[in-house]
Order: structure tokens, then sequence, then C-alpha cells
């Protein structure tokens, strides 16, 4: 069966450190792959994505995440947050075969302190 | 720029009341797809729509619960019934379709407390 894992659930760290979300996907096929973010009191909103060519992806707020097809992995990188970055992260998978729907990893809460 | 909107925010029913959720998605968007999120939890697919046709189901969504797109636009979700364990949020989300890619907007969600 298809999974989707977020390796943290809580990370913890100051502003201007660097940030890593690891993503791992369970599934034989291609799939597209997105990250969602979700600020306090807010909807879910799309980070960025990739679908195909360069696997490496850069989103919106100096976000970028990287495909490595042999490993599964969709890994979330910015190399120095800000307090505003505080918010929950959510990695997604969509098999390219199947009509869009979205499995959703459970999320990895990021807290940044000043 | 309007995005996809849910009414109501938010809903408290006693066990056993039926409620239902509407979603409005963004204009021309032909896919919509319902969500349920608990506590800790990614949103988990309930089910989606192709303009009206309502393609697929979750196992997750029993018989008390019901799904329409009656014209393509706006869409409905009861639940009949409810039982505590429908506590959750009701997510929303609408795509256009093109042939590679399916970006999913999310609305703000439906908070459902049954008490």
């Amino acid at each position: 069966a298809q999974s989707v894992s977020q390796h943290n659930h809580h990370v913890i760290l100051s502003e201007a450190a660097s940030l890593e979300l690891g993503c791992n996907y369970s599934y034989g096929g291609t799939v597209n792959l997105f990250w969602y973010v979700q600020y306090p009191g807010q909807h879910l909103q799309l980070l960025l994505k990739y679908f195909s060519g360069d696997p490496l992806v850069k989103g919106i707020k100096g976000f970028e995440a990287e495909f490595i097809k042999s490993k599964f992995s969709f890994n979330l990188r910015k190399p120095s947050v800000q307090w505003s970055d505080t918010a929950e992260y959510f990695c997604a998978v969509s098999p390219t075969d199947s009509w869009g729907k979205l499995q959703f990893g459970a999320g990895t809460q990021v807290v940044v302190t000043p | 720029d309007t995005g996809v909107s849910q009414d109501p925010r938010h809903k408290i029913t006693k066990r056993g009341q039926n409620v239902t959720f509407r979603c409005d998605p963004i204009s021309e968007h032909n896919r919509l797809y319902w969500y349920r999120q608990t506590l800790g939890q990614g949103p988990e697919f309930l089910t989606y729509f192709q303009n009206e046709a309502q393609l697929e189901k979750s196992r997750l969504l029993s018989d008390r619960f019901s799904a329409e797109r009656p014209k393509g636009s706006f869409s409905t979700l009861e639940i009949q019934r409810t039982e505590q364990g429908d506590s959750a949020m009701y997510l929303c989300a609408s795509s256009l379709a093109l042939a590679v890619a399916d970006t999913q907007y999310f609305g703000p969600g439906t908070r459902l407390t049954v008490l």
C-alpha cells in the first residue's frame, strides 16, 4: 500500500538556523510530489511541487526541495529560517497514473524561536 | 483572488444529528476533493468529483456520508446520524485538471465537533 512518512513530528530551532524536513514515500510508479504548509490559524497552502524535470525545485519563501528517486525521498530545506516559518509542514504524494488523489504524511510541527 | 471557501467554519452538534457542509471551489476548477483531518494527522482522502460526477469514494466514507456536486460547481458533504468519531476537520480542495499537473488548492475547512 502507498504510504508517506515524515521523519520528525516536532522540530524546534532558532532563527537563522537551517531547516531540513525528511519525507519518504513508498510507491512503485511515478509520482507527483508536494509540500504544503499550514501556518497557525490558516489553511493549507502549497509551498512547492515536483512533477518532472530538475529534481531540485524552489518554492515560495525561500524553501526548496530535492527529489531523489533512488531513495524515494523529497526532503524540504531552507537555509535560514525566520520566526514566521513556524507552522506545520505536510509532504504529499500523488501517483501520476491516478487522477490526483493526494496521500499526506502525518506532518511536522516546526517551531522557530526568536 | 477568490480561493476555495467552506461553510460553516465550525459546527457543533449532538450525536445522532445530521450535518451538512458546503464547499465552493475556485471558479472554473473542474475537480473537487473532500478530505478529513484529525489531530496529529495529515489529511485523509474521502471523495472526489470531476465536474458533477463522483468518481471515487474512500473506504473511510461510510454509508452515513454522502457528497454531491449537482451542477459541477459547489459541493455538499452530509453526515447522517453523527458519531463522536466523526469529530474532525473536513477539508475541501479544488484543482484544474491538466494533462500532467494537478495542483490542489485547499479551503479553510469546517471543524466538526460531535458531543
